[in-house]
């Protein structure tokens, strides 16, 4: 089983449409996730971070955890074709500070 | 404006040639990372340092070397011991708190 896994998709929604990523992670005693967004052929950027259950909001971004079933989830509004790209989960380990990324899920926005 | 910056950003590799990488930080962060990608998969961590004059192995780590002189700096040296070294590299950093990592532009690293 892999730390963190991802759909790899690709994940297609109309324009407009709300988009919905997945992750599942292993180590039951993680406390901080991460999305990145990575465009073909560039570096990752930071999205969301999120640390406690539940949801966290900035904008058409809305981030859910749920440490019980291990859950960590991207949801984004009003999807754009400027949204396509691959999304990365990061899961950090508990000791060194240390990230564990998922393959990543390729979402296309279509107009 | 405060960032990362890592060169070249491509860079040929000979073989049984060394090659090195550069990463500059000016975020005063402590900590800095190098990952490896590879088409379609994600992030795998070669190398990680908390402090300066201190490193520690990720998942990945042979056939890589690193040095970390200044906190501002963390070069990666690919040897001519890694049989596979065709790949994206991105450097990171982040503090020593719960806090989200940052990446470099990265490097794309070819065998000739």
């Amino acid at each position: 089983q892999k730390e963190v896994e991802q759909n790899s998709g690709p994940l297609s929604v109309p324009e407009g449409a709300i988009a919905s990523l997945n992750c599942t992670y292993s180590d039951r005693v993680s406390q901080s996730f991460f999305w990145y967004r990575q465009y073909s052929g560039k570096s990752p950027e930071l999205i969301m971070s999120i640390y406690s259950n539940g949801d966290k909001e900035d904008g058409r971004f809305t981030a859910q955890l749920n440490k019980a079933s291990q859950y960590v989830s991207l949801l984004i509004r009003d999807s754009q074709p400027s949204d396509s790209a691959t999304y990365l989960c990061a899961v950090r380990r508990e000791y060194g500070n240390k990230l564990v990324f998922g393959a990543g899920t390729i979402l296309r926005v279509k107009s | 404006d405060g960032g990362i910056t890592q060169s070249p950003k491509y860079l040929f590799r000979k073989e049984g040639q060394n090659v090195t990488l550069s990463c500059e930080q000016n975020l005063n962060h402590d900590a800095m990372y190098w990952y490896r990608q590879d088409p379609g998969q994600g992030l795998r961590l070669i190398y990680y340092s908390q402090i300066v004059n201190d490193f520690q192995k990720g998942d990945i780590a042979e056939g890589y070397s690193v040095s970390r002189e200044k906190k501002e700096s963390f070069p990666l040296t690919v040897t001519s011991a890694q049989k596979n070294p065709t790949a994206f590299y991105l450097c990171a950093s982040s503090t020593l708190r719960d806090q989200p990592q940052h990446f470099g532009d990265g490097t794309r690293l070819s065998i000739l």
